[in-house]
């Protein structure tokens, strides 16, 4: 079954406040965790990635943050942008495998 | 540097054709992964090769295939297409291997359609 999840569909800011994304996970042994953005009509672009022996790393206005204990992954957007917009994928490596949580969609209002 | 490119960008078939895709990855690069993806199940692995040999594949019925030639290059391959089958099929390079990979790049993507 799916095994890394998103806790919300859509999720709607202001241009200028800080946007979290999250995502949950359900296997320890995963050991690669990256976040997608997907603009409409382009294929997924890479954000950021971030080992299973961290905790937090920091992005251009991006961070991404593990918590093992709880697995659960979130990227934090810094002042988020109009161009920001777009839907957000986490995705785990395991195995050789990628696997990718439904998405997020991102709606940023002027 | 030319980034991934996928051809054809869109096509229509009918139920029980068959389908070619194809995938140049960004030159250099050694791994092409592959991906289906839907707005009910979502982007899901198909396979990955990595110099000319498949080494993973996801949940996917036999129908679905696909081999890497020694520039790299990609084609995945679709045989008795079925009505689910319609989806926008992604493909993916990186320099390395999938669980080496720093950052993956995505294609645009091929819009397959089956009638």
């Amino acid at each position: 079954g799916e095994s890394v999840g998103l806790h919300l569909p859509t999720l709607s800011v202001q241009e200028g406040d800080n946007s979290i994304i999250n995502c949950a996970y359900s296997n320890s042994a995963s050991d690669y965790f990256i976040w997608y953005k997907q603009e409409s009509g382009k294929g997924p672009q890479f954000i950021i990635d971030i080992r299973s022996n961290m905790d937090k790393r920091q992005g251009q206005r991006v961070t991404v943050l593990l918590n093992k204990t709880v697995k659960h992954l979130s990227l934090q957007i810094a002042a988020t942008q109009p161009g920001d917009s777009a839907v957000y994928f986490c995705a785990e490596i395991r195995y050789s495998t990628l696997t990718f949580g439904k998405g997020t969609m991102l709606l940023v209002s002027p | 540097k030319a980034g991934v490119t996928q051809t054809p960008r869109y096509l229509i078939k009918t139920r029980g054709q068959q389908v070619t895709l194809s995938c140049s990855p960004i030159s250099g690069h050694r791994s092409v992964s592959w991906y289906q993806q839907t707005p009910g199940q979502g982007l899901q692995f198909l396979f990955e090769y990595f110099s000319e040999t498949q080494r993973n594949k996801g949940n996917f019925p036999g129908r679905f295939s696909g081999r890497q030639f020694s520039n790299s290059r990609s084609e995945m391959n679709v045989s008795t297409l079925e009505l689910g089958d319609s989806a926008l099929y992604l493909c993916a390079s990186s320099l390395g291997p999938l669980e080496l990979a720093g950052e993956l790049f995505f294609g645009e993507g091929s819009r397959l359609t089956v009638l």
